[in-house]
């Protein structure tokens, strides 16, 4: 079975500009949580995504958002990008909402803004 | 607010000792635990997960959990030097009611170092 699938790899935008992320979960995962992870503040989590509905959300600027596709593929968008936007922004989908519901993490796009 | 803590390191290992990573997570209600490897510059890999108290044994790995005491623990056997890596323990919080709404905390992991 496939992994969770990230695109692109590698960004490069600058101040100002908006950026665009996708996510493919693996086969059969409805749930799909997006993350932002720098060296200083480790993983924090964004938003969580079920069945086209954000679940769950992260204490973010609403300038992060994002929404999932009927196929459970998902996509995050950041406006009006800022210097401390620059991070490994990573996906990862699990089979649905319970406890012992395992999450697998996408390779993650490494944004970086000038 | 829930939180998981664990120590940043990092911790230094010679070569076929045991490495012990710890957690400590601040809810007494958490459900599932699980234990994520990270290479630099790549992503997190789930590498054990556990839902009871006690021992939870795979290949060199073994996951503890003591739910009383808050605590949760990887110990790798015979070490290698790939296993250098950071380590993260993730613990299940209830998001929403009803048993199907689970969101996963993450501590900010461990630095382990296995030394040849």
């Amino acid at each position: 079975k496939a992994g969770v699938t990230q695109t692109p790899r590698y960004l490069i935008k600058t101040r100002g500009q908006q950026v665009t992320l996708s996510c493919s979960p693996i086969s059969g995962h409805r749930s799909v949580s997006w993350y932002q992870q720098t060296p200083g503040q480790g993983l924090q989590f964004l938003f969580e995504y079920f069945s086209e509905t954000q679940r769950n959300k992260g204490n973010f600027p609403g300038r992060f958002s994002g929404r999932q596709f009927s196929n459970s593929r998902s996509e995050m968008n950041v406006s009006t990008l800022e210097l401390g936007d620059s991070a490994l922004y990573l996906c990862a989908s699990k089979t649905g909402g319970a406890s012992f519901h395992e999450q697998f993490f996408g390779p993650g796009t490494r944004l970086t803004v000038l | 607010q829930k939180e998981v803590e664990q120590n940043s390191g990092p911790l230094s290992v010679p070569e076929g000792a045991i490495a012990s990573l710890n957690c400590t997570y601040s809810d007494r209600v958490s459900q599932s635990f699980f234990w994520y490897r990270q290479y630099s510059g790549k992503s997190p890999e789930l590498i054990m997960s556990i839902y009871s108290n006690g021992d939870k044994e795979d290949g060199r790995f073994t996951a503890q959990l003591n739910k009383a005491s808050q605590y949760v623990s990887l110990l790798i056997r015979d070490s290698q030097p790939s296993d250098s890596a950071t380590y993260l323990c993730a613990v299940n919080w209830e998001a929403g009611s009803g048993g199907s709404n689970y969101k996963l905390t993450f501590g900010k992991g461990t630095l382990l170092t296995v030394n040849p």
